[in-house]
């Protein structure tokens, strides 16, 4: 898989819009983006996924640039118990692994 | 989305001992498991890939008679720790591919 590239931290205050970015230089064509998320002391949740075009769900949205070498998980109002660690990966449409960076520790203040 | 359980979701043992911990994927059947180990304050690793019907794919590194993995049914991947010691404390996460990856809650095992 290739590789990520996200900031350590970040801190938000809350009710106000997160943007979370990921550089993924190395991508490949058939490379999907994810994001998860994880709380401590649990398993990582999905959070969103995307190729080309933005998308968006019930938890955030996800803005892929043009060149597909970045993108950016948007949380349109941080909550307290969006405070977490986002991981930005990528995943080959063939593969069935996920491989973890260091992911971003997103503090939420309140 | 799909939901994948664990258990159990902590154990304390004491050093020598054998433990498992059961996988299942509750809503969906899954050919492939994936078995993770994560330390404090670092991310997770991927130990083995549990394949339905056939034998685990180990990662480089990880001792595959140490990490027994069984994956008996297309709901149900086993990991047992074989003689743990407190270097094998860790927390433990599966998970289940249905379209997308999802991720059990995670075992806390502490060995003593």
């Amino acid at each position: 898989d290739a590789k990520t590239t996200q900031p350590n931290s970040m801190e938000s205050n809350e009710e106000e819009p997160v943007h979370l970015p990921c550089n993924h230089s190395t991508i490949s064509g058939t490379d999907y983006i994810h994001w998860y998320r994880q709380l401590p002391s649990q398993g990582p949740e999905y959070v969103i996924h995307g190729l080309t075009s933005n998308v968006n769900n019930r938890m955030a949205s996800l803005a892929i640039a043009e060149d597909r070498k970045s993108s950016t998980l948007i949380l349109h109002r941080a909550t307290l118990r969006d405070a977490a660690v986002y991981y930005c990966i990528l995943r080959d449409n063939a593969g069935n692994m996920l491989t973890f960076g260091g992911g971003t520790r997103l503090m939420v203040k309140p | 989305g799909a939901v994948v359980s664990q258990h159990p979701s902590w154990v304390i043992c004491k050093s020598g001992t054998s433990v498992k911990i059961e996988c299942r994927s509750l809503d969906f059947q899954a050919t492939t498991m994936f078995w993770y180990r994560q330390f404090p304050k670092q991310s997770l690793m991927l130990m083995a890939t549990s394949n339905e019907g056939s034998k685990a794919t180990y990662e480089q590194g990880v001792e595959k008679d140490k990490f027994l993995i069984n994956h008996a049914s297309l709901t149900l991947s086993t990991l047992t720790v074989t003689s743990a010691h407190p270097e094998d404390s860790s927390f433990y996460i599966c998970s289940a591919r249905q379209n997308t990856q999802y991720f059990g809650p995670g075992t806390r095992l502490t060995v003593l």
